[in-house]
């Protein structure tokens, strides 16, 4: 079975800066997809960037990009200039990309993530 | 963008009723809708995967008989919590995803926050 891990509980920022969110994963498929997701306050969960295990090239969404590292099975997401809006619970997720396979996620335990003004 | 709606948001009721949550895509036909339970400060725990026209698939550990969800239509899915109690107080989130395959993203509500007195 797959496994996301985030070994960063809590981590923050200061507004302006950069900062980075860990997550390793564990499976032994070849295909797959990986996903990063934002839930604020609110609760609301909101896609931030989306990743396919075949494209060697990072995915990036404006201040948002990740450091794909398959071999390593790393799946980290760069924050770049904070901003307060970015404060939220952010999930790694882990979806299968074999067809005949399940579409569930497997997700990260979190890392809640502070923007310090 | 693809929409998901949930509803209600929240909802209080009185220990040995019945609880019904919908799930609506708006803006497109999903056939697979997925339930989750969050518990505070935790990350997400799959419950059932809904599918349409078909019985629901049960993560172990969940009980059938006490969360019952129906998939009748293609933007459509309700989970009813049956005789609730307080240990069923939770927030619960549904997603959907959107059937485009290359994209193979999954849009979430806003969640329900259930409180059993």
């Amino acid at each position: 079975a797959q496994t996301v891990t985030q070994s960063q509980p809590e981590m923050s920022v200061q507004e302006a800066e950069t900062v980075t969110l860990s997550c390793t994963y564990d499976t032994s498929e070849s295909d797959y997809y990986l996903f990063w997701y934002k839930q604020p306050p609110s609760r609301q969960m909101i896609l931030v960037i989306r990743q396919e295990a075949y494209k060697q090239q990072n995915a990036t969404e404006n201040r948002f990009s990740v450091n794909f590292q398959k071999a390593a099975k790393s799946f980290s997401l760069k924050i770049s200039d904070s901003q307060l809006g970015d404060a939220a619970m952010y999930f790694c997720a882990y979806r299968s990309a074999n067809p005949n396979g399940s579409e569930k996620l497997v997700f990260g335990k979190g890392t809640k993530l502070t923007v310090n003004p | 963008g693809a929409v998901v709606s949930q509803h209600p948001s929240r909802v209080i009721c009185k220990s040995g009723t019945s609880v019904k949550i919908e799930c609506r895509s708006l803006d497109f036909q999903a056939t697979t809708m997925f339930w989750y339970r969050q518990f505070p400060k935790q990350s997400l725990m799959l419950m059932a995967t809904s599918n349409e026209g078909s019985k629901a698939t049960y993560e172990q550990g969940v009980e059938k008989d006490k969360f019952l969800i129906n998939h009748a239509s293609l933007t459509l899915s309700t989970l009813t919590v049956t005789s609730a109690h307080p240990e069923d107080s939770s927030f619960y989130i549904c997603s959907a995803v959107h059937p485009e395959r290359l994209k193979n993203i999954q849009y979430f509500g806003a969640g329900t926050r259930l409180s059993v007195l």
